[in-house]
């Protein structure tokens, strides 16, 4: 059973920068997972935010990007606004199957 | 634009089945895959499995083999995702998506209760 974990928790002041990182139980993270990176609102369906590791959709506000750092995946959102609070999950594909992270709630404070 | 419209609430006994349906609008959906995604309360996203709507093939999340059935009629642009034997902890908001770039379109999503 593959397992991709996230910190749980995150907080960041307004203006700030905080990092996300996307661990794969299998080992490094590469780009052949094509990493999506997904926001979470309360009440809301996921909304995309990056494919395949740092591609940004056109709606991406360009404070967040995408990149592998350190064998992991990771989202970075610099300049970080008080909307920008909610969860945040990864998701990696292996061999034709997909699994989600376990989550990171971002608290702007 | 791109739609996915899925049906609405349903609330199923244990052991019952559900089917949930996705309506597709706004591009050639035999072109792009779809994938269910499911989200337990207070819980992270599960994904589920995809579909090609293109020839049928599927791939299911090794947990819900066996237990889970995704169909698509081309004719209707309609997916469906069918899952047996429901238990209390299948108690979920299910989603379609579109896989596109990445899994770039979302339907609302459909609650699905189990409880007896």
């Amino acid at each position: 059973q593959t397992v991709v974990t996230q910190e749980p928790s995150l907080t960041v002041s307004p203006g700030g920068t905080v990092t996300l990182t996307c661990a794969s139980s299998t080992g490094a993270v590469t780009s052949a997972q094509y990493p999506n990176w997904f926001q979470q609102k309360p009440g809301q369906a996921p909304r995309p935010l990056i494919y395949s590791t740092t591609n940004k959709h056109s709606w991406t506000p360009a404070r967040f990007s995408g990149s592998l750092l350190g064998g992991k995946a990771a989202l970075t959102l610099s300049g970080v606004q008080p909307e920008d609070e909610a969860e945040y999950y990864c998701l990696l594909y292996y061999s034709g199957t997909y699994v989600f992270g376990t989550g990171t709630k971002v608290t702007v404070l | 634009q791109v739609q996915l419209v899925q049906s609405g609430v349903e609330v199923k006994q244990p052991g019952a089945s559900v089917k949930v349906s996705c309506k597709a609008s706004g591009y050639s959906f035999t072109n792009y895959d779809l994938t269910w995604v499911r989200q337990a309360p207070g819980q992270g996203l599960e994904w589920m499995g995809w579909i090609s709507a293109y020839n049928g093939n599927t791939n299911y999340a090794q947990k819900f083999q066996g237990r889970v059935t995704m169909t698509t009629d081309t004719y209707t642009t309609t997916a469906y995702m069918e899952l047996r034997s429901l238990r209390s902890d299948d108690t979920a908001v299910y989603y379609c998506v579109r896989l596109s770039l990445g899994l770039e379109n979302w339907g609302q999503g459909t609650l699905v209760t189990v409880s007896s």
